[in-house]
């Protein structure tokens, strides 16, 4: 079947804008995670949905950051007021249940300029 | 707090040669391990991985064994191929599923 999609791949905001990106999960994937990937570093974890509750956002950097799963299926990640130190590539896991295997959507690459 | 620690942060083999890449983990209650490689502008793509009720997997050419006493897992590449160029990623996780990663390792493998 399909696999996770993001949407848009690529996004360049201006310093103050709002963005919002998505994320289609695999269908039936109980869990959903947000990574971030600053160049030539590992993913960091963001937050986490099982279904549509919002277990864990310990990672989210700050309150301009702000994620939603409504429908337990696609979910949303809004940054307010962007800054320059939110260019990144967002990623997007979805997995089967909590502990399963996390398969990833290809990422939507911000630039804040 | 958690941290995975991983090494060397670049290697380079000739083809045809092993390939191992090292990771330690601060968090005890973490008990799986997965290994993701990541090619330039792709997606990570989970490759192997292993639960801590087991101490080895392979899959093929790939191999991964885990310490639990020493905190520490690793990954085994054989017979490398120019393919298998990419930057590799462990990573360890409770069981709620929350990725911690590590820095990543560059592999070159020269034809």
């Amino acid at each position: 079947g399909a696999g996770v999609s993001q949407s848009p791949r690529y996004k360049v905001a201006k310093r103050g804008q709002d963005v919002a990106l998505r994320c289609d999960p695999i269908s039936g994937h109980v869990s959903l995670f947000w990574y971030q990937q600053a160049l030539g570093q590992g993913p960091e974890f963001l937050t986490y949905f099982q279904n549509e509750a919002q277990l864990d956002k310990s990672g989210l950097p700050s309150d301009r950051f702000f994620a939603e799963r409504p429908e337990g299926s696609v979910s949303t990640l809004k940054i307010q007021r962007t800054q320059q130190e939110d260019s990144a590539v967002y990623l997007c896991a979805s997995s089967l249940a909590s502990g399963a295997e996390q398969y990833f959507g290809p990422g939507t690459r911000l630039t804040v300029t | 707090g958690e941290n995975v620690e991983q090494h060397p942060s670049t290697l380079s083999v000739q083809e045809g040669d092993s390939a191992v890449i090292k990771c330690t983990y601060s968090d005890s209650a973490s008990n799986y391990f997965p290994w993701y490689k990541q090619e330039l502008g792709k997606r990570p793509q989970l490759i192997i991985d292993i639960r801590s009720n087991v101490g080895e997997k392979k899959d093929q050419r790939i191999a991964v064994t885990l310490n639990k006493t020493a905190k520490h897992f690793s990954l085994h590449i054989t017979e490398t191929q120019p393919e298998d160029s990419a930057v590799y990623f462990c990573a360890a996780c409770r069981n709620t599923g929350k990725l911690i990663f590590g820095q990543g390792t560059t592999l070159q493998v020269k034809p």
